[in-house]
């Protein structure tokens, strides 16, 4: 199965700033996930999204899904230490799931 | 606790041994999926279980790696004649086939080092 493309890969942001990451697919996602892995934890299930152009919010994280379903963005807004971690987009083929390098959030106090 | 667990959580060993990890998903989750994550890049499928039959293979997974679930609960996944390649975190995740939560369930890994 065809990874989908994140960027940045690395982004480092002073505590409070707003930070985003951003998913990309050549081929139309029927669904797309978000996982936060903490620095030497394992995955945390975030969201899933379905919906053509769907925005989904849990707190601070804001998510979106592309009006063509080929890209999806995680939106943080004023970044906590407690942000730091791996985020992953991920598309689900069949059972399992297929995981892009992600983007890594390191956070300045 | 009643997530995901996994044993042992460190193994190191010499090159060509063979290791089995095991893992204990949610108890009332059917599938199981095992994956491996080498530093700096995200998790790579290996296989899934649904209930006690094996239901996909990556092309990851050489002869070398076997996965069983012999009961529908437990799983263990074992590597035989081990290389240095190996040397990576071997996750298990859990989920319940069938609901609306699409979620998988990660379990803390097995680090694996081989010398």
């Amino acid at each position: 199965g065809q990874q989908v493309m994140q960027i940045p890969q690395y982004q480092h942001v002073q505590e409070g700033e707003d930070f985003t990451t951003y998913c990309n697919s050549s081929t139309t996602l029927s669904n797309i996930q978000w996982y936060k892995q903490r620095p030497g934890g394992h995955p945390v299930f975030l969201i899933q999204l379905v919906k053509s152009g769907e925005v989904k919010k849990q707190k601070r994280l804001t998510f979106q899904f592309g009006e063509a379903k080929k890209n999806s963005s995680l939106h943080i807004t004023a970044t906590q230490t407690t942000d730091v971690g791996t985020y992953y987009c991920v598309r689900r083929s069949q059972g399992n799931l297929i995981f892009g390098k992600g983007t890594k959030l390191s956070v300045k106090p | 606790d009643t997530g995901v667990s996994q044993n042992p959580r460190h193994k190191i060993t010499k090159r060509g041994q063979n290791v089995t990890f095991r893992c204990d998903p949610i108890s009332e989750h059917n599938r199981l999926y095992w994956y491996r994550q080498t530093l700096g890049q995200g998790p790579e499928f290996l296989t899934y279980f649904q209930n006690e039959a094996q239901l996909e293979k990556s092309r990851l997974l050489s002869d070398r790696f076997s996965a069983e679930r012999p009961k529908g609960s437990f799983s263990t996944l074992e590597i035989q004649r081990t290389e240095q390649g190996d040397s990576a975190m071997y996750l298990c995740a859990s989920s319940l086939a069938g609901t609306s939560g699409p979620e998988q369930y990660f379990g803390p890994g097995t680090r694996l080092t081989v010398t």
